[in-house]
This record gives C-alpha cells, structure tokens and sequence, in this order.
C-alpha cells in the first residue's frame, strides 16, 4: 500500500518554542492532506486539511494562527505548532489521499509532542 | 450526538472466540464507512472498506445498516495478534474533501 511518512516521530520541547512537524507521501501524489491529533484515550480529531497550493481549511475550535499548515507541494504538508505549551502535547497524525484512489485515507506513523 | 459512537470496551475474550462490535453514526447522509485497527501508541490502519451489501475479508466481517445508521464487525477464531483497538470510521461530508469522522474505539484483548 501507499506509504506516508512523519517527520520527526518524538519531540520534547519547551513551553515558549515552535515545532515544525513534515508529512510526506513516498510514493505516491497527494492534493490533499489531513492533520489529526490525538490524546490519550480520545478518537482522533481533525484539525484540518490542509491543500496543496491553497489555504488549509481548520476544523472548528482549532486556532489557524497556532497551527500554521503549509502544502507546498503534492508530497509534502507541514504542520507548525506555534508557541507550544504543555496543553498541546499529543499525538499528531496526518493522512494522504492518493489522486484518483477514492476515499481510501493511508496514515502517517504519527508525531508524539511534548511539551514541558 | 456525537458523529461517530462505539463501545469503548475492553472486549476480552479467549483465543478463537467470535466477537462482534457495534458502531452508530449520526450523519444520514454519510456515503463511506471503514473499520481502522489502531495499536497502542501507533497509527491507525485500514482494516476493511464497509459496503452496503456486507463484505468478509478472511475472519472479517462487515454490515451496514443505512436505515439504522449502524455498522458492525465481527471477528471469528480470534487470534492473539487481534488484540488492538478497533476504530468505526466515516467520512465527513460536509466537505469536499471528505476528511474521515472516528469514533473513539472499541479495544479487544484476545487471551491465551
């Protein structure tokens, strides 16, 4: 199947900084991507989803100034975190849809966030 | 209502058990509907698709109920390796894009 990667897969950082986390399709091309998060315990929820050339739509309650997404291209979406603080350590989870594959979603191995 | 609504479990059964989970949706108008396999502290991967007519994959199988906006999986001569937990998925069409909806999951353990 489809193979999706993260980027990196643990970070710890202190309250105050920015983490950048990379999401990328190896294999195949992808217009658009997801972000999930996921504390412990809880479903995962969608932040956004996040186009290739255009402006990510967010999901209600998710502050696009505190998690900046950019698509630049059709195999990679990044996801910054913004002035992290301890409330945002999670697990972090984006998805790509392959062009023309239907509604089949292939996961990333996730990001585990920190914050202290 | 929440979107997506499963037991949360634990399921725990014996190996070669047949156990079911029960999954709800509350968007009528939901056209997609999955079962994810999540393991601890990894991402979730597809399990199977759901149709409408009901699909099996091996020890696998899958019902849609449209009309009772209810889907299950059932999981004969359960394996060890079963145990993780089980996500009902379903697409939120309320976009173009149609990101997947989750519910929060049913965890199974399968004992020896």
């Amino acid at each position: 199947g489809a193979v999706v990667s993260q980027h990196p897969s643990r970070v710890i950082c202190k309250s105050g900084t920015s983490v950048k986390i990379e999401c990328r399709s190896l294999d195949f091309q992808a217009t658009t991507m997801f972000w999930y998060r996921q504390f412990p315990k809880q479903s995962l929820m969608l932040m956004a989803t996040s186009n290739e050339g255009s402006k990510a739509t967010y999901e209600q309650g998710v502050e696009k100034d505190k998690f900046l997404i950019n698509h630049a291209s059709l195999t990679l979406s990044t996801l910054t975190v913004t002035s992290a603080h301890p409330e945002d350590s999670s697990f972090y989870i984006c998805s790509a849809r392959e062009i023309g594959s239907g509604e089949t979603q292939y996961f990333g191995p996730g990001t585990r966030l920190l914050v202290l | 209502r929440k979107e997506v609504e499963q037991d949360p479990g634990p399921f725990n059964v014996p190996e070669g058990a047949t156990v079911a989970f029960n999954c709800t949706y509350s968007n009528s108008a939901s056209q997609s509907f999955f079962w994810y396999r999540q393991d601890c502290r990894k991402e979730p991967k597809l399990l199977m698709s759901v149709y409408s007519s009901g699909n099996e994959d091996g020890r696998f199988t899958a019902q849609l109920n449209r009309a009772s906006q209810y889907i299950s999986l059932l999981i004969r001569d359960s394996k060890l390796s079963d145990s993780a937990t089980y996500l009902c998925v379903v697409n939120k069409i309320n976009s173009g894009n149609t990101p997947l909806v989750f519910g929060k999951g049913t965890r199974l353990s399968v004992i020896a």
